[in-house]
């Protein structure tokens, strides 16, 4: 069964950086196919996501947020890390960790962590 | 960017009755196209993806189509747990761009 699980402080001030960590179990990074994606979604907004990390150290950024984020792997603790730089309170959100399907091609999203609400303030 | 749009944004519908959701894609996306669920409080859910393969254990009731720019989300004989935001995603090219739509409230 697999299980994601996003962790992290629940409030930043502005201008610092943010760091969550998504703890994983039921599959591993090094698995073809695999990977691990960042989406955030804030108070009564749409979903928008963030970054992935791939089986094979392929990473992914949303262009919107313009370098400054960074997914990091340590596959030994099954953690996927997401680090924000120059935090606004615009990046108030609830972060979701999720697992890409790994059937096929698909960058889709079929299991996720329960998230984690993160205020900027 | 490729931007997605949903409508309508609210569908008042009653149990038992059909559902037709939309999804438009600004550029074509082809068939790389998903769609989620997502309950107050709770995270999204998979159902369909590759516009119209239901993800695991979703019932058949939930169906997509479409491919391009056009898509549908049809969900026949709507059940109580069904009253949700309903969000599509695209997830085309390479290196990807996924972007997600506004969503549409299924109401009763």
């Amino acid at each position: 069964q697999i299980t994601l699980k996003e962790s992290g402080p629940s409030l930043v001030e502005p201008t610092q950086t943010l760091t969550l960590t998504c703890s994983f179990s039921g599959f591993s990074l090094s698995s073809s196919g695999v990977g691990v994606g960042w989406i955030r979604q804030p108070p009564g907004k749409a979903l928008e996501w963030l970054a992935l990390l791939y089986w094979n150290t392929d990473k992914r950024y949303s262009p919107s947020l313009n370098g400054r984020l960074t997914i990091t792997e340590d596959t030994s603790k099954n953690r996927v890390m997401l680090t924000m730089t120059k935090v606004d309170p615009v990046d108030t959100a609830t972060y979701y960790c999720a697992h890409r399907l790994d059937i096929g091609a698909d960058d889709v999203f079929d299991v996720w962590g329960p998230g984690t609400m993160v205020t900027v303030s | 960017e490729i931007v997605m749009t949903q409508s309508p944004a609210i569908l008042s519908v009653s149990p038992g009755e059909s559902a037709t959701l939309s999804c438009r894609a600004s550029q074509n996306v082809y068939r790389f196209l998903a769609w989620y669920q997502q309950k107050p409080g709770q995270a999204p859910r998979l159902l369909i993806y590759a516009a119209s393969t239901r993800a695991a254990d979703i019932p058949a009731r939930f169906s997509g189509s479409g491919s391009g720019t056009e898509f549908t989300l049809t969900i026949t004989r709507l059940q109580s747990e069904d009253f949700a935001v309903y969000y599509c995603q695209q997830y085309s090219g390479w290196p990807p761009k996924i972007t997600f739509g506004p969503g549409t409230k299924v109401d009763i």
